[in-house]
């Protein structure tokens, strides 16, 4: 099975872009959705399709995927962004999380 | 409102059988469109993918844990079943249960979770 990889963690200023990615063999061929978990918290999709916003999600979240990259882009980060992101793609009938990317806002 | 609720025991003995019941609401599990998974996370850990079942009753398992695994659904119930055989304390974790929606590839609706401890 396919695996994803992302960084443990990222900083940004509030305010500021912040970029998560998360890579894989040719994960630009794959659908790639990304959640949101805040602490304590069960995850929520913020990203479908790649670069599709469910209801509810702010426009300051976007994202891409192409090669074997895809990336979830926050911006104007703000305070309350801060948590734990994972990435997630479908192998087959199977499926695959990232190692997820904690965000923090300072 | 699509609500999705986990239940089960808060804590198992190692080597005894897991069983965690994913109780849905405001969607038929015949539907088409939508699948249930389960998902686990141990504790400071990352999300980990368990097994899904589709609406035609198919289902699939993690290669590491498919040997340990079932999972079935009751339409009639609204329920979503899994069993994990021979627990161990690297089991103990958050246990969620989650509903792929096939237009979107994702898991929009998450259960709360519900926390299994195995005991050594």
């Amino acid at each position: 099975s396919s695996e994803l990889t992302q960084a443990p963690s990222v900083s940004v200023s509030p305010g500021q872009t912040a970029s998560i990615t998360c890579s894989g063999d040719n994960l630009g061929i794959k659908y790639i959705s990304w959640y949101y978990q805040k602490s304590g918290q069960s995850p929520v999709v913020v990203i479908y399709h790649d670069k599709k916003r469910p209801s509810g999600i702010p426009d300051r979240f976007s994202g891409s995927n192409s090669g074997n990259t895809a990336t979830l882009t926050i911006s104007g980060t703000q305070a309350l962004d801060e948590g734990d992101y994972y990435c997630q793609a479908w192998d087959s009938s199977t499926v695959v999380f990232g190692g997820g990317t904690k965000l923090t806002v300072l | 409102q699509v609500t999705l609720k986990e239940s089960g025991p808060v804590v198992v003995n190692s080597r005894e059988t897991l069983t965690l019941t994913c109780s849905v609401s405001g969607f038929s599990l015949s539907d088409g469109r939508m699948g249930v998974s389960w998902i686990r996370q141990a504790p400071g850990k990352a999300l980990e993918w368990l097994a899904h079942i589709f609406s035609n009753d198919e289902t699939s398992f993690r290669t590491s844990l498919q040997n340990r695994l079932t999972l079935s659904k009751d339409t009639s119930k609204s329920q979503v079943v899994l069993t994990m055989t021979n627990m161990s304390p690297v089991d103990t974790a958050t246990y969620y249960c989650a509903r792929r929606l096939l237009d979107t590839d994702s898991f929009d609706i998450w259960g709360q979770g519900t926390t299994v401890n195995v005991s050594s």
